[in-house]
């Protein structure tokens, strides 16, 4: 089954612990992106990737970093959480760019003490 | 800019009654493409359609259409005779042929349909 995983599903975790959230593709897709979900502000993009280790910043990278070392994998790393991170982050891939269809992963509810 | 506006942040409806939400865009691009998805409460991000610009035709799947109107930069989503199972968020996005990198959300409408 086509799909993009995400790991964990729900974290808490305290501040300043250095956390990674785990993404992954099956469908061969070049494009993956991660996004975060905040109440009255929508989905906003923190990074993104056109393909093996290239990688960019979106619109909220802070606090964030990113690694794209095979075409499935697309890890969102917080080096020293803090609370303002707390959120319900997404990771997206589409076949080639961001004006493809983009598939969601089924998200990360993250909770900084 | 880009930016996408969704303007009813809640709508509340009894079922079997149609229901629209709105999507205002700002792009200065000539080529982009426009979605739309769907949270429903368990949480994930459902693809619901994407539609280019140069594409003006209205687009009907069952009891959802979609009314694409460059003049107005509007591509407004309507339900016909909902169901309590399309209560959900639903997200407007936008995405720039020049601008491959991302999608822009709207802050989302959450619709809420009663029995």
């Amino acid at each position: 089954e086509a799909q993009v995983t995400q790991n964990p599903r729900y974290l808490i975790t305290v501040t300043g612990k250095k956390l990674t959230v785990t993404c992954s593709q099956n469908m061969n897709h070049e494009y993956m992106s991660w996004y975060r979900q905040d109440p009255g502000l929508g989905l906003r993009q923190i990074y993104y990737s056109m393909n093996v280790e290239v990688t960019d910043k979106g619109d909220v990278p802070e606090g964030y970093k990113v690694s794209r070392k095979e075409k499935r994998n697309f890890p969102l790393i917080l080096e020293s959480p803090s609370p303002n991170q707390t959120s319900l982050y997404f990771c997206a891939s589409s076949p080639k760019t961001g004006t493809d269809t983009q598939y969601f992963g089924p998200g990360t509810r993250l909770t900084v003490l | 800019a880009q930016k996408v506006t969704q303007a009813q942040t809640e709508i509340s409806v009894v079922e079997k009654e149609d229901v629209t939400l709105d999507c205002v865009y700002e792009t200065r691009d000539t080529t982009y493409y426009l979605f739309w998805y769907k949270q429903p409460p368990s949480g994930e991000l459902v693809f619901l359609i994407r539609r280019n610009s140069f594409d003006e035709q209205n687009e009907i799947s069952g009891r959802y259409s979609w009314n694409f109107q460059k003049s107005t930069s509007s591509f407004n989503f309507t339900i016909t005779a909902s169901q309590v199972v399309d209560s959900a968020v639903y997200f407007c996005a936008l995405s720039e042929v020049y601008n491959t990198d991302k999608l822009i959300f709207g802050t989302g409408t959450r619709l809420q349909v009663f029995p």
